[in-house]
């Protein structure tokens, strides 16, 4: 069985804060997949970031970075310099590699405020 | 190149009636997924798809069904609308088993 829990529910910023989004995952498997995406609040689900389970590099993407650490089954997103733009749903998500479904986690909600 | 396209984008139904949840890719993707949102539960996988004329159930299949007689199309039927089907749904597609999934706009279904 697989699961992703993102503890934080809400989170609440002035802009141009530092916002770091936690995501621990639990799979039986050793090769899986991760994902980030973002829900706006005009509804639509927008693909973000994919890691892979043997890649531990962690990436920065302009504002984004994300923190993937096995050892503790982590894979945390941190926006940098946070623009009211960013206020949405953000859901980390893993895909087994002997799974066909893709988990999520329950989602955070951030909000950026001016 | 129009992705994962849904509709109707909203809908009402009376508790009883039966509808269909239409969804089509042009990325020929061979994955397809329907999910519904419900709030502080993130996504729940209905019903999948990993090619035309193979379907699956997800976590939450009961009430829900699903033909892919097409690479393109995955409809979502409910058989029997009932409140507790008053959710936000969004049909996937991926082009494969590990890739990233692709999510149309969703559609959201009031039952009343």
């Amino acid at each position: 069985a697989q699961k992703v829990t993102q503890a934080q529910t809400e989170i609440s910023v002035v802009e141009k804060e530092d916002v770091t989004l936690d995501c621990v995952y639990e799979t039986r498997d050793t090769t899986y997949y991760l994902f980030w995406y973002k829900q706006p609040p005009s509804g639509e689900l927008v693909f973000l970031i994919r890691r892979n389970s043997f890649d531990e590099q962690n990436e920065i993407s302009g504002r984004y970075s994300w923190n993937f650490q096995k050892s503790t089954s982590s894979f945390n997103f941190t926006i940098t310099a946070s623009q009211v733009v960013d206020s949405a749903v953000y859901f980390c998500a893993l895909l087994s590699s002997n799974d066909y479904k893709l988990s999520f986690g329950a989602g955070t909600t951030v909000t950026v405020r001016a | 190149n129009a992705g994962v396209t849904q509709t109707p984008k909203f809908q009402v139904l009376k508790t009883g009636q039966s509808m269909t949840l239409q969804c089509a890719q042009d990325m020929n993707h061979e994955y397809m997924s329907w999910y519904r949102q419900d709030p502080g539960m993130g996504l729940r996988l209905i019903h999948y798809s990993v090619g035309a004329g193979i379907t699956d159930q997800g976590e939450v299949p009961n009430g829900y069904n699903v033909s892919r007689s097409t690479t393109e199309d995955f409809p979502l039927r409910l058989l029997s609308a009932a409140p507790s089907q008053t959710s936000v749904y969004f049909c996937a597609s991926r082009a494969n088993m590990n890739t990233e999934a692709f999510f149309g706009q969703g559609t959201r279904l009031t039952v009343v």
